[in-house]
């Protein structure tokens, strides 16, 4: 089945920085979701990015599928913008299941 | 703006009880998915439904069971609640219709689940 890396694993910062959390993936995917896991465990969308570019306010995500992977880019990073980001991609066939990576876990300090 | 809830944020329950839990949506979406979350697992797909009365297993369905008599409605049972279903649960739910599953999916609050 497809697998789902994400790098870096840990990553801290300190406010007002930038970052670049990376996802590769194994196999061709038309479906790509970041989400941002806050430390009460919601999962909050943020793109839903198959391919191209998005952007929504301080966040960006590319995904270039031809190469299998996608970029979630976080400029000037607030504290709030801590917690666990995830990628997803769904796998073969039509289960609906959705391949999370393991996670980056941000952490921005003030 | 779409909008998943669930039942309870924290549950603590005892062995062998028979636990629900409920998740509702309120954007008329036809998908409905039920996944735990562990440490060092990551998401786990438990039952997804793609209509009313429809049902099917993910990875790892077994000590649980769903129902969906309503489209808005999904819940997750435990028939003989165990300590190895201590975990996170999410809710999520999208939208494609006619069996297709590759759509956005939201996610509700979670419910973390206590087994004693």
């Amino acid at each position: 089945g497809i697998q789902v890396e994400q790098s870096p694993p840990d990553l801290i910062l300190q406010e007002g920085a930038n970052s670049t959390l990376r996802c590769n993936f194994s196999d061709s995917v038309n479906n790509l979701q970041w989400f941002h896991q806050n430390p009460w465990g919601q999962l909050i969308n943020l793109f839903y990015i198959p391919s191209g570019t998005k952007q929504n306010g301080r966040l960006s995500a590319t995904t270039v599928a031809t190469e299998r992977y996608s970029l979630l880019y976080i400029s000037s990073s607030q504290t709030t913008d801590s917690g666990v980001y995830f990628c997803a991609v769904y796998g073969s066939g039509n289960t609906g299941k959705l391949i999370f990576g393991q996670g980056t876990t941000l952490q921005v300090k003030p | 703006d779409v909008k998943v809830t669930q039942s309870s944020r924290y549950l603590v329950k005892r062995t062998g009880e028979k636990v629900f839990l409920e998740c509702v949506q309120d954007m008329d979406h036809e998908n409905m998915f039920w996944y735990r979350q562990d440490p060092g697992l990551g998401l786990r797909l438990i039952y997804f439904s793609y209509d009313v009365k429809m049902k099917e297993k993910g990875d790892i369905p077994e000590g649980y069971s769903v129902s969906r008599e309503k489209k808005e409605r999904f819940s997750l049972i435990l028939e003989s609640a165990s300590t190895n279903q201590t975990s996170m649960y999410l809710c999520a739910s999208s939208l494609l219709a006619g069996g297709q599953l590759k759509d956005t999916q939201y996610f509700g609050p979670g419910t973390r689940l206590t087994v004693l």
